[in-house]
């Protein structure tokens, strides 16, 4: 069982926006704002889409933000794209003896 | 440009040990932390752990503690994870993946990510 809690699928039509949430606790996502996600194609690498809960890297679309709210993080892709179909994983720093945990993951669908 | 690449697919038997390399090139190699991540088939991905090229210090996962060895090899620029006692849910694509930006950051964030290497543990 992953730490922190995703929803095993979201989907949406080109153009729409959709947010995907990843659940923790105040000893991870609450309580610090080490928040990222991470876009992952089938078959290939994971891709850094957010860290610090809302920052983008460098090339990465602003179609994609973040957000946090206690212990949820969010990820909202606007003006969704056939290419943003994709898995999306959420990740945390967090105070236990691992500091680095996932998300199990969301599939993204694109109808 | 940044390319991390690392070694190829492993077949190996329960019990074994596997040793995954991961060379970089295009930055500072001692300038940013790598961490290894794995992912099962079909499953989400997995912190093990990193390490400080420069200092060579680590930190590992609770659940791999005694079983992970990182280590790495400045005058190459290439990182090592070294897996012992394998068993059949050890099956995994594992990845180094270079940390984003410098302290902290570097610690939790990963921008740079290599192919992945195959490791298959069967009987």
């Amino acid at each position: 069982q992953s730490a922190l809690t995703q929803p095993a699928s979201v989907s949406g039509s080109p153009g729409q926006s959709i947010t995907i949430s990843c659940t923790g606790t105040s000893s991870d996502v609450g309580g610090y704002n080490y928040v990222s996600w991470y876009q992952q194609h089938p078959g290939k690498a994971p891709k850094l889409m957010i860290y610090e809960v809302s920052n983008r890297p460098s090339g990465v679309s602003n179609r994609f933000s973040g957000s946090k709210s206690g212990n949820t993080a969010s990820l909202t892709i606007s003006g969704l794209q056939a290419e943003d179909e994709a898995d999306y994983y959420c990740s945390s720093y967090t105070s236990s003896t691992t500091p680095v945990v996932f998300g199990g993951g969301t599939k993204l669908t694109v109808l | 440009q940044v390319q991390v690449v690392q070694s190829g697919a492993e077949v190996k038997k329960p019990g074994a040990s596997v040793k995954v390399s991961c060379k970089a090139s295009g930055y500072t190699f001692t300038g940013y932390y790598m961490h290894w991540v794995r992912q099962a088939p079909g499953q989400g991905l997995e912190w093990m752990g990193w390490i400080n090229p420069d200092s060579g210090g680590t930190n590992y996962a609770q659940k791999f503690q005694g079983r992970v060895t990182m280590t790495r090899d400045t005058s190459i620029s290439t990182a090592y994870m070294e897996l012992s006692r394998l068993r059949s849910d050890d099956t995994a694509v594992y990845y180094c993946a270079r940390g984003f930006g410098s302290g902290h950051s570097g610690r939790v964030y990963f921008d740079y990510w290599g192919q992945g290497t195959l490791v298959t543990v069967s009987s």
